[in-house]
C-alpha cells in the first residue's frame, strides 16, 4: 500500500524567503506524485505532477518540486515566498497502475508568511 | 479549465437526517471520488466511481453511500447523519489514468 508523510505540520517564513515544504512517500513501484495547494474555504489546486522524466518539475505560480528515487523525497520549492502563498498544501501520492483509486494524501503543512 | 461543482458551500443538518451532497462535473471524465477532509489526518477517501452506476468502497465507507446514475453526476448520501459526520467534503473528478485530479470547492457539513 501506498503512503505519504509530511513531517511538518506547520512552517513559518518571512515573505521574500525561501521555501521548502517536504514529502516523502513509500511505494513499490515509479509512483505518479503531486503537490495541491488548498486556500482557506477552498477546493483543492492542482500546483504541479509528477508522472517520469525530467526530476525537476515545475508548477504553477513559482514553484518546482524534485523527485528523488533514492530518497523517496518529491519536496516542494519556492525561491521567494509571497504572501498570498500563505495556505495549505498537500502532497499526494498515486500508483502508476490499477484501479482509479489512485490518490493517498499527506495530512498537511500549513504555511504561514510573515510580511 | 475543468469545472467541479459542489451544490452547497455550508450545510447544516440534525441527527437522524438523510443528508445528500451532490457534485457535477464538466469534463466528461470517467472517474469521480468523494473525500472528507479533517484537521491533522489529510484527506481521506470515502467511495470512487469509475463509471456510471459502478462504485467502490475508499478508506472509509461506514455511513455513507454513493450514486452515480450520470456520468457528470456524483452524490454522497449519508443514510442517518451523525455528529462524527461533521467535516469537510470534498469532490473530485480525473480523466485517464495519468492524469491529476481536479476538485470541487468543498460543502463544509455541520450535523447538530
Amino acid at each position: 500500500a501506498q503512503s505519504v508523510t509530511q513531517p511538518d505540520i506547520h512552517i513559518t517564513v518571512s515573505e521574500g524567503a525561501s521555501l521548502e515544504l517536504r514529502c516523502n512517500y513509500s511505494y513499490g513501484a515509479t509512483p505518479y506524485l503531486f503537490w495541491y495547494v488548498q486556500s482557506p474555504g477552498q477546493g483543492l489546486q492542482l500546483l504541479l505532477k509528477y508522472f517520469s522524466g525530467d526530476t525537476l518539475v515545475q508548477g504553477i505560480k513559482g514553484f518546482e518540486a524534485e523527485f528523488k528515487r533514492s530518497q523517496s523525497s518529491f519536496n516542494l520549492r519556492k525561491p521567494s515566498v509571497h504572501w498570498s502563498d500563505a495556505a495549505e498544501y498537500f502532497c499526494a501520492v498515486g500508483a502508476s497502475s490499477g484501479s482509479a483509486r489512485q490518490l493517498t494524501f499527506g495530512s498537511g503543512t500549513q504555511l504561514t508568511v510573515l510580511p | 479549465d475543468v469545472k467541479v461543482t459542489q451544490s452547497s458551500r455550508y450545510l447544516v443538518k440534525r441527527t437522524g437526517e438523510k443528508v445528500f451532497l451532490e457534485c457535477v462535473q464538466d469534463m466528461d471524465h470517467e472517474n469521480m471520488f468523494w473525500y472528507r477532509q479533517d484537521p491533522g489526518l489529510g484527506l481521506r477517501l470515502i467511495y470512487f466511481s469509475y463509471d456510471v452506476k459502478m462504485k467502490e468502497k475508499g478508506d472509509i465507507p461506514e455511513g455513507y453511500s454513493v450514486s452515480r446514475e450520470k456520468k457528470e453526476r456524483f452524490s454522497l448520501i449519508l443514510e442517518s447523519a451523525s455528529t462524527s459526520q461533521t467535516s469537510m467534503y470534498l469532490c473530485a473528478s480525473r480523466g485517464g489514468s495519468n492524469q491529476p485530479q481536479h476538485f470541487g470547492d468543498g460543502t463544509r457539513l455541520s450535523i447538530l
